[in-house]
């Protein structure tokens, strides 16, 4: 079974600029998470989503950061513009759907803005 | 607001040994618990779930849980040095719920 995938992997760019992650989870996995990792901490939610709809966005930046799940699979996360305290991994998760299953990781995208 | 906290470390055992790690929530509603490894540049990977009172083993993994004390531990035994690596406890509440994890125990296996 394939693992979620992310891509790009890895991106530097200025501030200001704006910059878009994707991701594709597990077949099948119905609920769908952004998450923002600093050095040194655990993951912090930005987004849930439960098929293409928004469960939880609460810790989302709306001034600059955007997501979508158009058609309940692939995602994309938006950051525009960028500043430099957006430098982090980016990490998308996927689970089954059910509230208290656990969720995979994809391998990340590591954001350096400077 | 919900808590989950873990000891930062880093938490330094000889090869061999069994490595302790620990975690308190401060939801009593919490349904689900999680440990998570994450090696330095990677992504977190999930090692072991549990979601009742007790120990539950995989391999050289156990996980304890205890609702009335809002404790989950994470047992590693004979340490090896391929264990080194941050461990995240994760823990989720009922219904939409998201995760919450805490910021992670930093594991050295010595040899």
């Amino acid at each position: 079974e394939a693992g979620v995938a992310q891509s790009p992997r890895y991106k530097i760019i200025e501030k200001r600029q704006s910059v878009a992650f994707w991701c594709n989870p597990i077949s099948g996995h119905a609920t769908l998470y952004w998450y923002q990792q600093i050095l040194g901490q655990g993951p912090k939610l930005l987004i849930q989503f439960q098929n293409n709809g928004v469960v939880d966005d609460s810790q989302l930046p709306k001034d600059r950061f955007s997501a979508e799940r158009l058609k309940g699979v692939d995602s994309t996360l938006k950051i525009q513009p960028a500043k430099l305290e957006d430098s982090a991994v980016y990490l998308c998760a996927s689970s089954a759907g059910l509230a208290e299953g656990p969720q995979y990781f994809g391998p990340g995208t590591r954001l350096l803005v400077l | 607001q919900k808590e989950v906290e873990q000891n930062s470390g880093p938490l330094s055992v000889p090869e061999g040994a069994i490595a302790s790690l620990n975690c308190t929530y401060s939801d009593r509603g919490s349904q689900s618990f999680f440990w998570y490894r994450q090696y330095s540049g990677k992504s977190p990977e999930l090692i072991m779930s549990i979601y009742s009172n007790g120990d539950k083993e995989d391999g050289r993994f156990t996980a304890q849980l205890n609702k009335a004390s809002q404790y989950v531990s994470l047992l590693i035994r004979d340490s090896q040095p391929s264990d080194s690596a941050t461990y995240l406890c994760a823990v989720g509440g009922s219904g939409n719920t998201p995760l919450v994890f805490g910021k992670g125990t930093r594991l050295s296996v010595i040899a």
